[in-house]
């Protein structure tokens, strides 16, 4: 069974780089059959998806994030990680990470990590 | 930027049905989004229920369906149960590696 883990400040000050790392267990990260995603759910409101990275380090983001967002990959530490730059109050949320399933034509988010709350404030 | 629409609310009876549609702000849903639908309780990571339009996921019971219905793509609950009362969102493959969720639709079972 696949699980995924985030981890990282829960406080991150306006202007400074929110920094999360996701730890995947139970499978790895370097096959090939799979992106690895970030999402974010400001409180009370609805999904956003990020962006997600391949192992070999190719990453695909949102067009309306794109300029602040960076994801690496850490193949021998099974990990990868999601820095968002010059952040605001609007970027406080609960950051998933989660697995998208891309190959033989299926599309689709299909394993969730827990989710952590990060507050931007001072 | 392509806006992903849905119901913001629905309400359906214990045992009845409800139909939750996942539509775009230009243009008509077909399979080739690979339209996809998620459910989540408050506080809670969501649970996938339903790919490439149709195929139920992994444990998901056969009350909750797929289609494309007219120019959107469509979730129906089946005999709803006071445990359907969640959020639930679609998400739509753009092409170019690039996914949109939609809005959301809080279904309420009473």
């Amino acid at each position: 069974q696949v699980q995924l883990q985030e981890s990282g400040p829960g406080l991150v000050k306006p202007s400074q780089t929110l920094s999360l790392t996701c730890t995947v267990s139970g499978g790895s990260i370097s096959s090939g059959d799979y992106y690895w995603s970030w999402i974010r759910q400001p409180p009370g409101k609805g999904l956003e998806w990020i962006g997600y990275i391949f192992s070999n380090g190719n990453t695909y983001y949102s067009p309306s994030l794109k300029s602040r967002v960076t994801m690496l990959v850490d193949t021998s530490k099974n990990q990868f990680s999601l820095k968002l730059s010059s952040v605001t109050a609007a970027d406080t949320a609960v950051y998933y990470c989660v697995r998208y399933e891309n190959h033989r034509s299926k599309y689709y988010f299909d394993y969730w990590g827990q989710g952590t709350l990060v507050t931007v404030s001072s | 930027q392509t806006v992903v629409t849905q119901e913001p609310s629905f309400s359906v009876s214990p045992g009845g049905t409800v139909t939750l549609t996942c539509g775009l702000s230009s243009g008509s849903v077909s399979t080739s989004y690979y339209p996809s639908w998620y459910q989540q309780t408050p506080g809670q990571a969501p649970r996938t229920l339903i790919y490439n339009t149709n195929t139920r996921s992994s444990g998901v019971p056969d009350r909750f369906s797929g289609s494309i219905l007219g120019n959107k793509a469509a979730l129906t609950i089946t005999g709803a149960q006071a445990d359907d009362e969640s959020d639930y969102y679609c998400v739509l493959y753009m092409g170019s590696g690039i996914c949109v969720f939609g809005t959301g639709t809080k279904v309420t079972v009473l």
